[in-house]
Order: C-alpha cells, then sequence, then structure tokens
C-alpha cells in the first residue's frame, strides 16, 4: 500500500512553454500533498505544501505564478511549470501523508518527473 | 542560521561492515528525524522515524539514535551489503514548519 505515482517520468519542453506534472496517490486518501525540486547531488528542497481544496502554502523564495499547483481531489495535485526556462530544469518530486492512517508523520514520495528544459 | 549537515557526501566500506552515517542540526527543535534510502533517478523512500523523545529505533539490520543534547542522530547499517549503495537522507520535522531535508551521504558497499 501507499503507492505514489508521477507522470510523466520525463519531460522534455521548448523554453516558454509550459509543463504540468501529475502526482496521484493510488490506495490512500492524501488532503495534504507536498512538492520538492532536487538538483544533481543536492537534496530535496521543499517548494509548496498543497492542500486539498484549498490554495497551496508556498515556500520563501517560490513563485507562486510560475510554479501553479493544483490539489483538486484527495488523490490528485499537479504542478504545472509555466513557461519554463532553462534553470527550471530539474528532478521535481511530489509526496503524500496518508491522511486516514496512524501513520500521520510518515511522507510516501513519487518517483520523480525529470524537466528539461531546451 | 539554521542548518542540517550529514558527515560526508560519499562513505565506502567494505561488504559486511556496518555502515554509519550521522545527521546534525543546528538551531532547530525538531518534533522528529526521519531517514530516509533514495536510488539513483528515483525518489526517496522511508526507512525509519524516531521522536524527540526516544533514543534509539531498530529496524532487521538498521538502527538510528537520536540525541537530542548533541543535536545528533547516527543511522547504523549492520552486515552490510552490495545492494544497500544508495544516497541516505535524514529529514527533521518541526512543528509548525515542515520536513526539512539533509544534503544526504551517498554510501557506496563495496564487495
Amino acid at each position: 500500500g501507499a503507492v505514489v505515482s508521477q507522470h510523466p517520468s520525463r519531460v522534455i519542453c521548448k523554453s516558454g512553454t509550459s509543463v504540468k506534472i501529475e502526482c496521484r496517490s493510488l490506495d490512500f486518501q492524501a488532503t495534504t500533498m507536498f512538492w520538492y525540486r532536487q538538483f544533481p547531488k543536492k537534496s530535496l528542497m521543499l517548494m509548496a505544501t498543497s492542500n486539498e481544496g484549498s490554495k497551496a502554502t508556498y515556500e520563501q523564495g517560490v513563485e507562486k505564478d510560475k510554479f501553479l499547483i493544483n490539489h483538486a481531489s484527495l488523490t490528485l495535485s499537479t504542478l504545472t511549470v509555466t513557461s519554463a526556462h532553462p534553470e527550471d530544469s530539474s528532478f521535481y518530486i511530489c509526496s503524500a501523508r496518508d491522511a486516514t492512517s496512524g501513520s500521520y508523520n510518515e511522507q510516501f514520495f513519487g518517483p520523480g518527473t525529470r524537466l528539461t528544459v531546451l | 542560521s539554521q542548518k542540517i549537515e550529514q558527515n560526508s557526501e560519499a562513505l565506502n566500506i567494505q561488504e559486511g561492515k556496518t555502515a554509519t552515517l550521522t545527521c546534525n542540526y543546528t538551531n532547530y527543535s525538531p518534533a522528529y528525524l526521519q531517514w530516509y534510502r533514495q536510488d539513483p533517478g528515483r525518489g526517496p523512500v522511508f526507512l525509519l522515524l524516531i521522536r524527540e523523545n526516544e533514543k534509539e529505533k531498530r529496524k532487521e539490520r538498521l538502527k538510528v539514535t537520536f540525541d537530542t543534547t548533541l543535536k545528533q542522530s547516527l543511522f547504523h547499517i549492520t552486515a552490510s551489503q552490495p545492494a544497500d549503495s544508495a544516497t541516505y537522507l535524514c529529514a527533521l520535522y518541526t512543528y509548525g514548519q515542515n520536513f526539512v531535508f539533509g544534503p544526504g551521504t551517498r554510501l557506496s558497499v563495496l564487495p
């Protein structure tokens, strides 16, 4: 149980286009999902916290208009990178908390999405 | 300023030995600390959680200690195997804040 999927796993796009990344909790309900960004050989940096049915909370320095987050259901959150530029190239990882289990403290991570902007 | 450090960027050990990874933090008061494993190109996988009032946790060949006075957690893998080779991340959770991850230690277990 507690599986989180991400789609796509890899995406290459041209500069100026927008890219949408989906994060799904497959076998549990996730009231909270997190979006992270990871540079090569670096740790995860939290970008935003996504709560179902409400606006996302962005970390300091993360542009909310650049990284649009939608959490419309208990099993799906999306991250849209708008007007992508080469510096947005990175590994994006989502995670989810199982709202109904006793393991509230545990995050389940998706497999990540490698974004390359040409 | 707040900081999380993991002892080394990379650690090489011989198969069968015990690997010890360190996580030190500054200016945090974590409610609990977690350890994750991350393989290249994959998301992290949860391994162990230890709370601020716990000294030690074990799970199979894994052991975690937590010393809130030293502001340090140690992560041990006993009888290490080449399959244990991965990057290991520590993460702190503080009430009112979100998880903060350390930079990770890349462990290589040599056959």
